[in-house]
């Protein structure tokens, strides 16, 4: 079991570049996550699909999209990158019978 | 709505030596907690939860929290820290089990061991 894979590791972009983030888990868990971690503000929700098909914003989505593209894949779009948006972004996944989040180990990026 | 407040955002400590990182919450349902922990560069992962039942809770690592719901808190303690604990530490929330609720996380403590 790999649990959550996230690639890249690392990005950088120029601003107005676009870019999808990946990220897919193995533990056929229905609930996936998109958030975005900045120095002393924790992790920030952008995006969350509770069951393959659905997909909603969280506390942070203007400036990204989101695609579920079936159970184990859930992808994040920056269409236009901003400086704003550089940061730490992690996907997460939790099942029914678990109630915690499985997070993948990240991917760091900058936009200049 | 629900939120999370850690109420340090810095502890540092000796290494063997106890230390509490503190946790509040506010809910005006029932509640699920949690404790995650982050190492330098890597992603989260759990330590300990609190579901139901007994009010203490104990983690991996030699962790331990207790809720405490007439003080809203969840507090995470350890009875003597190592080296290898220098980590972040996050208090979480949520109110539902199904995988459909979201979860809330606090800002963070960052743990820091002198030797």
């Amino acid at each position: 079991n790999a649990g959550v894979t996230q690639t890249p590791k690392f990005q950088v972009l120029k601003t107005g570049q676009s870019m999808t983030l990946q990220c897919a888990q193995d533990m056929n868990h229905n609930s996936m996550y998109w958030y975005r971690q900045d120095p002393g503000m924790g992790l920030r929700l952008i995006y969350y699909s509770a069951s393959e098909g659905t997909t909603d914003k969280g506390e942070v989505p203007n400036g990204y999209n989101v695609s579920r593209l079936n159970k184990r894949e859930f992808s994040l779009r920056l269409e236009s990158a901003a400086p704003s948006q550089t940061s730490v972004y992690f996907c997460a996944s939790r099942g029914l019978a678990h109630n915690e989040q499985f997070f993948g180990p990240g991917t760091r990026l900058t936009v200049l | 709505a629900q939120s999370v407040t850690q109420l340090d955002s810095q502890v540092p400590v000796f290494e063997e030596a106890p230390v509490e990182l503190r946790c509040n919450y506010s809910s005006s349902v029932s509640v699920y907690l949690f404790w995650y922990v982050q190492y330098p560069n890597q992603g989260l992962q759990l330590l300990l939860k609190y579901l139901s039942g007994s009010t203490l809770v104990k983690g991996i690592n030699g962790f331990e929290a207790e809720f405490n719901k007439s003080q809203t808190s969840f507090h995470l303690r350890k009875p003597s820290v190592h080296i290898s604990d220098t980590a972040e530490y996050f208090c979480a929330v949520t109110s539902g089990y199904s995988s459909a609720s979201k979860i809330i996380f606090g800002s963070g403590t960052r743990l820091s061991i002198r030797p």
